[in-house]
């Protein structure tokens, strides 16, 4: 079973779009991240939620809203996609305050704006 | 605030020798400190971390990595290359308590040569 999913894998789409994307853990865990990856490979924080409650938002656009319907999936909604919204979406999640704060990750969603 | 400064975008070895990819913090507060790597098109996966135990820390693969806090250093070594290594490497630090987010360096190319 893979313990952190996200779905889709790939996901292209036009500007002005509107997606999802979905992420899935089996751990147990109480707190989920999002992580952007940009073309360079370089790695960013972008929300977190613990047990449902967002405790991260580092300055990301209103455009992107997390929602989390129970502490087990942490959505993505991109709404109106720019060209430099192209990146590889990372879920993550950790069990708080535990395992010295390991943070366990989803194999990723390339996001292709055009 | 934290940072993460990993030195080298790229390093190429050859087969069977040492790798050595530098990594040096900056935290205000006791850190964690992390080395994941990703393969080609998938997620990270945690290589070892360093808490607050032993200062040498070995991870998976034959992957080891020191904390020195008057260097403010972790690097990671390996003593004997081997073709699987070939991936993109990536130290991170975060804080102990409270919002547990990561931050990354740049990520650095390990290319092995036959």
């Amino acid at each position: 079973d893979t313990a952190v999913s996200q779905t889709p894998k790939y996901l292209v789409t036009q500007m002005g779009n509107d997606k999802s994307i979905k992420c899935e853990q089996n751990l147990g865990h109480d707190t989920m991240y999002w992580y952007k990856q940009d073309s360079k490979k370089f790695l960013k924080i972008m929300f977190s939620y613990n047990n449902k409650e967002l405790i991260i938002n580092e300055t990301v656009p209103n455009r992107f809203s997390p929602k989390s319907p129970d502490k087990a999936h942490l959505n993505l909604h991109i709404n109106s996609l720019e060209l430099g919204d192209s990146a590889v979406y990372f879920c993550a999640s950790s069990p708080r305050d535990r395992d010295g704060g390991i943070q366990y990750f989803g194999a990723g969603t390339r996001l292709s704006v055009l | 605030a934290q940072s993460v400064t990993q030195l080298g975008s790229h390093v190429s070895v050859s087969e069977g020798a040492l790798v050595l990819l530098r990594c040096n913090y900056s935290s205000s507060v006791p850190p964690y400190l992390f080395w994941y790597v990703q393969y080609p098109n998938q997620g990270l996966q945690l290589l070892l971390k360093y808490t607050s135990a032993a200062t040498l820390v070995k991870g998976i693969n034959g992957f080891e990595a020191e904390f020195k806090k008057s260097e403010t250093s972790f690097h990671l070594t390996k003593p004997s290359a081997h073709m699987s290594d070939a991936a993109e490497y990536f130290c991170a630090v975060s804080k102990r308590e409270g919002a547990q987010k990561l931050v990354f360096g740049q990520g650095t190319r390990l290319t092995i040569n036959p």
